[in-house]
C-alpha cells in the first residue's frame, strides 16, 4: 500500500461545484501539504499544515480550502470549481527522518473542470 | 521570495552523461533537492544537498554551491528509462518548505 494516498485519482467536474480530494498517509509525519501542478509552471504551494490546529495558505490559495481532520488525513476544497483550477493536485508529507527527503508525494488526483 | 530556473527540456543519448543545471536566488536557504517525475507519476526524490560539494548516489550525482546559488544532477550512462522531469527544489530556512523549479524536461534517445 502507498504511503499517502490520494483519491481520487481522476476526477471531472462542472464548473460552479463543490468537491473535495482527499489525502491519508501511513508515514506518522507531522507536516502535510497540498501542491498543484500545471504544464511549464512546476509544482506550486496550496495550502500546508504542520499539525492538526496548524493550517497556513500557500503561493496560491485562492479558490481552494482545506481541512486537517486528523494527523494522517489531509482534504482539499473548491468550493466552486473553475476551468483555470484544471491541473494535477499532489498530496505530500514530511517530518521526522524524512526531512532529508524532502518530501514523499501521492500518486496525484487528476482534475478537469468543464 | 523564490526564483528557481532549470532549462526546459534536453536531450541525450543512451550511454551518455547529461548535466541539469539549477540556479536559485531564495530569501532563506535549508538544502536543495532533486526529484525524478515520470510523466503523470509522482515525483520521487533522489538527491539532498544542504552544504557545498559533490553528493554521489550511483548513477546520479549534486552538485552545491551555496555561494553562488547553483546545483546541478549529473546523470552518468544513462538509459532509456531516465528519460523523465528532474524538478530542482529549494527548501526555505523559515517554515521549511519546498518550492520547486519548473522542472527539465529530458528525452534519452538511442
Amino acid at each position: 500500500d502507498a504511503d499517502v494516498t490520494q483519491t481520487p485519482r481522476n476526477r471531472i467536474t462542472k464548473t460552479g461545484k463543490r468537491i473535495m480530494l482527499e489525502c491519508s498517509q501511513t508515514k506518522g509525519h507531522d507536516r502535510m501539504y497540498w501542491y498543484r501542478q500545471d504544464p511549464g509552471l512546476g509544482l506550486r504551494l496550496i495550502y500546508y499544515s504542520f499539525d492538526v490546529k496548524d493550517i497556513n495558505k500557500g503561493e496560491i490559495s485562492d479558490g481552494y480550502s482545506v481541512s486537517r481532520q486528523a494527523q494522517a488525513k489531509f482534504s482539499l476544497s473548491l468550493e466552486s470549481a473553475i476551468p483555470n483550477q484544471t491541473a494535477l493536485y499532489f498530496c505530500a508529507t514530511s517530518g521526522g527522518e524524512g526531512l532529508a527527503v524532502g518530501a514523499f508525494f501521492g500518486q496525484g488526483t487528476r482534475l478537469t473542470v468543464v | 521570495g523564490q526564483n528557481i530556473d532549470q532549462p526546459t527540456e534536453m536531450t541525450a543519448t543512451e550511454g551518455a552523461i547529461v548535466q541539469i543545471n539549477c540556479t536559485y536566488q531564495t530569501s532563506g536557504f535549508n538544502g536543495l533537492f532533486w526529484y525524478q517525475q515520470h510523466a503523470g507519476e509522482a515525483p520521487t526524490f533522489l538527491s539532498y544537498n544542504v552544504l557545498d560539494g559533490l553528493e554521489e548516489k550511483g548513477r546520479f550525482s549534486s552538485f552545491l554551491s551555496r555561494s553562488k546559488g547553483y546545483s546541478y544532477l549529473l546523470l552518468k550512462e544513462l538509459q532509456m528509462k531516465d528519460s523523465a522531469s528532474y524538478l530542482c527544489a529549494v527548501r526555505d530556512a523559515g517554515a521549511n518548505n519546498l518550492f520547486f523549479g519548473t522542472g527539465t524536461r529530458l528525452t534519452v534517445i538511442p
